[in-house]
């Protein structure tokens, strides 16, 4: 299976902060990956899919970049709702396998 | 507009076997455009793709449970089901019906179900 390797595992934020995300594959994945946002109590909200397309609805300070094997998701000015566990999925193919999630606080 | 919507024991005990069902409205599992998934999500833990199955029945399984995983689906009553044969403690979780698009470039689990929390304990 591939493994997705998720870093950091936790990071603390001001509102405005520009922050990063990253997710790294064990090998080749194309573009297929996709982000989520979940928050505790809620089922999880698709972010971002096919590592770069804007899922309907999610504000445009979410983006996407990446290929290959090395993928990231930025927000570029933060916001208070933003505090969130994100977690990215790999769905090149079955087994469809998540990283192990960021906790993101905002300071 | 799509709902999907687990239900199911929330207390299973040890060695027996955990069923959910996912009822879906504004929607079907007949198409051949979806995916239909489980995943889940322990205290403390991250999220974990348990399976998927599609519009003919054909099935994707987490290897890591396929030993003990059944998921089905019903395309009259428009649900689809997993059973998760003896489960341990280590099965405890918050577990999610999701929507995946089937083809590349598609998004991935769009949308979710509420989830449902199964403890299993004795």
């Amino acid at each position: 299976a591939i493994q997705m390797t998720q870093s950091p595992s936790s990071l603390s934020a001001s509102v405005g902060d520009r922050v990063t995300i990253t997710c790294r594959a064990n090998q080749v994945i194309r573009v297929d990956v996709g982000w989520y946002q979940h928050k505790p109590g809620k089922a999880p909200n698709l972010l971002i899919y096919a590592t770069s397309t804007l899922q309907g609805g999610v504000p445009s300070r979410f983006s996407g970049r990446g290929s290959g094997t090395d993928f990231t998701l930025t927000i570029s000015s933060l916001q208070p709702e933003d505090s969130a566990t994100y977690y990215c999925v790999q769905d090149y193919n079955y087994p469809h396998t998540f990283g192990q999630g960021t906790k993101l606080e905002i300071k | 507009q799509l709902q999907l919507q687990e239900s199911g024991p929330g207390l299973v005990k040890p060695s027996e076997t955990l069923s959910l069902r996912c009822s879906i409205s504004g929607g079907s599992i007949s198409s051949d455009d979806y995916h239909w998934s489980w995943i889940r999500q322990a205290p403390g833990k991250g999220l974990e793709w348990i399976g998927s199955i599609n519009y003919s029945g054909k099935t994707y399984y987490n290897p890591s449970l396929e030993s003990r995983l059944i998921v089905s689906g019903d395309t009259s009553r428009k649900q689809f089901s997993l059973k998760l044969l003896s489960v341990t403690a280590a099965d405890t979780a918050v577990y999610y019906c999701a929507r995946k698009h089937y083809g590349a470039g598609r998004p991935p689990f769009d949308a979710w179900g509420q989830g449902i929390l199964v403890t299993v304990a004795s």
